[in-house]
């Protein structure tokens, strides 16, 4: 079955600073990524998504990564700030109806 | 834009209860995925809906169930209430296409004592 996972469970950033997440996924089948945001109490917000047919996606200081070949996806974070400071998942799904496989999540902590 | 409504937010029940949650999608979302999270084993998914079809289930047991109504609203029921099933279960609302964007609601904290 698939498996995805997560390399750090926590992240210690600089205000001011790049962050980058890490996720690496096991089904080579998966073709649709999307990462999360989860804010204690509160449900997981959409942040950027990415198919199978692009590498490189950009948003509003996120960018997304895909690498295929060694099944692995990441999010930047640029000029990390406070409100960043969250739990961050990437979903994975391999052209399955509703059905994500959820990474462990990494716990982003931001200092002053 | 209203987003995804979950109710009720909080929930405790007791062992051998039953408990039915509701999900209110994003206006003309017409799938209603659910997801149980707990700090052991993360996000795992339960089922998908659309259009009032069940699509997809992940491996839970027979005790979790849903439905959709025919207005995409969602309801998830889970009987014979164990203390495992303390959780958060969370509703994700897209509009129903393979890899289409996936938003969440908040949540139903439910706790089994």
């Amino acid at each position: 079955g698939e498996s995805v996972g997560l390399h750090l469970p926590t992240l210690s950033v600089q205000e001011g600073d790049n962050s980058i997440i890490n996720c690496a996924y096991s089904n080579s089948a998966s073709d649709y990524f999307i990462w999360y945001k989860q804010e204690s109490g509160k449900g997981p917000q959409f942040i950027i998504d990415i198919r199978s047919n692009m590498d490189k996606r950009q948003g509003q200081r996120v960018t997304v990564l895909l690498n295929k070949t060694v099944k692995h996806l990441s999010l930047q974070i640029a000029a990390t700030q406070p409100g960043d400071s969250a739990v961050y998942f990437c979903a994975v799904t391999t052209d399955s109806w509703g059905k994500f496989q959820f990474g462990a999540g990494t716990q982003v902590v931001v200092t002053p | 834009k209203a987003g995804v409504t979950q109710t009720p937010r909080y929930l405790i029940k007791t062992r051998g209860q039953q408990v039915t949650l509701s999900c209110s999608p994003i206006s003309g979302h017409r799938s209603v995925s659910w997801y149980q999270q707990t700090p052991g084993q993360g996000l795992q998914f339960l089922f998908e809906y659309f259009s009032e079809t069940q699509r997809n289930k992940g491996n839970f047991p027979g005790r979790f169930s849903g439905r959709q109504f025919s207005n995409s609203r969602s309801e998830m029921n889970v009987s014979t209430l164990e203390l495992g099933d303390s959780a958060l279960y969370l509703c994700a609302s897209s509009k129903g296409t393979v890899g289409g964007e996936a938003f969440f609601g908040q949540g139903t904290r439910l706790t089994v004592v």
